[in-house]
């Protein structure tokens, strides 16, 4: 496909691991990011992944990448109500040039107590 | 501060009128960026600026958009004749280099158009 797709929404119990999957457009996209937004606030840069890396571990963060299949996902170990966000991930494809960041709809993060 | 800091964070204009909107790149990042986020919707690449070079102007919607920076500093994104469609948040980014540095992103400017 050409959009970079998410899932609209996930929601998950406080103390659960959460799963945020992406499937991205370019296979030679060099870097894959992850952006968090909370409400009324701007993104910030959770984590990036190099394509050359099938994983990335930071703290309760885990990105996992298939690059065959074009696919990234962020785990949140141990998912608290302050994740509750909107996580979008986020390639700079390589066949658009320049740096522009081409991002997915977003998946809106709902943690229950 | 050590961010990325646009103002004002909140405008609200008549359809017609013109708006100037703000940003101010970490210290020492040549690239800057300018996106466009509508209501419910994902971020829309408009501009970038990497140092002398000439921008990459390829998002900006019509001509009534542009956009200036100044050496490696202060951008400014201009709306001329704004129109109701033109209500979104524009989030300023910059990243220390042209290659695919991560981009940091400001709080955004939410423009809302009467």
């Amino acid at each position: 496909g050409e959009d970079v797709e998410q899932s609209l929404f996930l929601s998950v119990r406080e103390g659960d691991s959460s799963v945020i999957n992406c499937t991205y457009t370019d296979s030679s996209s060099t870097y894959l990011y992850w952006y968090k937004q909370e409400p009324g606030a701007g993104l910030q840069l959770l984590t990036y992944i190099f394509s050359n890396m099938d994983m990335k571990q930071d703290q309760r963060l885990t990105v996992l990448l298939n690059k065959k299949d074009k696919h990234l996902s962020l785990r949140i170990a141990d998912t608290q109500t302050g994740d509750s966000a909107i996580y979008f991930c986020a390639e700079i494809p390589m066949t658009g040039g320049g740096n522009k960041l081409t991002f997915g709809t977003g998946t809106q993060l709902k943690v229950e107590l | 501060g050590a961010g990325v800091s646009q103002s004002p964070s909140n405008k609200v204009t008549e359809k017609g009128k013109d708006v100037e909107l703000r940003c101010d790149p970490i210290s020492g990042h040549t690239a800057l960026y300018w996106y466009r986020q509508r209501l419910g919707q994902g971020l829309e690449f408009l501009i970038y600026f990497q140092g002398n070079s000439a921008p990459d102007k390829s998002g900006l919607p019509s001509d009534r958009f542009s956009a200036e920076r100044t050496g490696e500093s202060v951008s400014t994104l201009t709306i001329q004749r704004t129109q109701q469609e033109d209500s979104a948040v524009y989030l300023c980014a910059s990243s220390l280099g042209a290659g695919p540095e991560p981009q940091h992103f400001g709080d955004g400017t939410r423009l809302s158009i009467l």
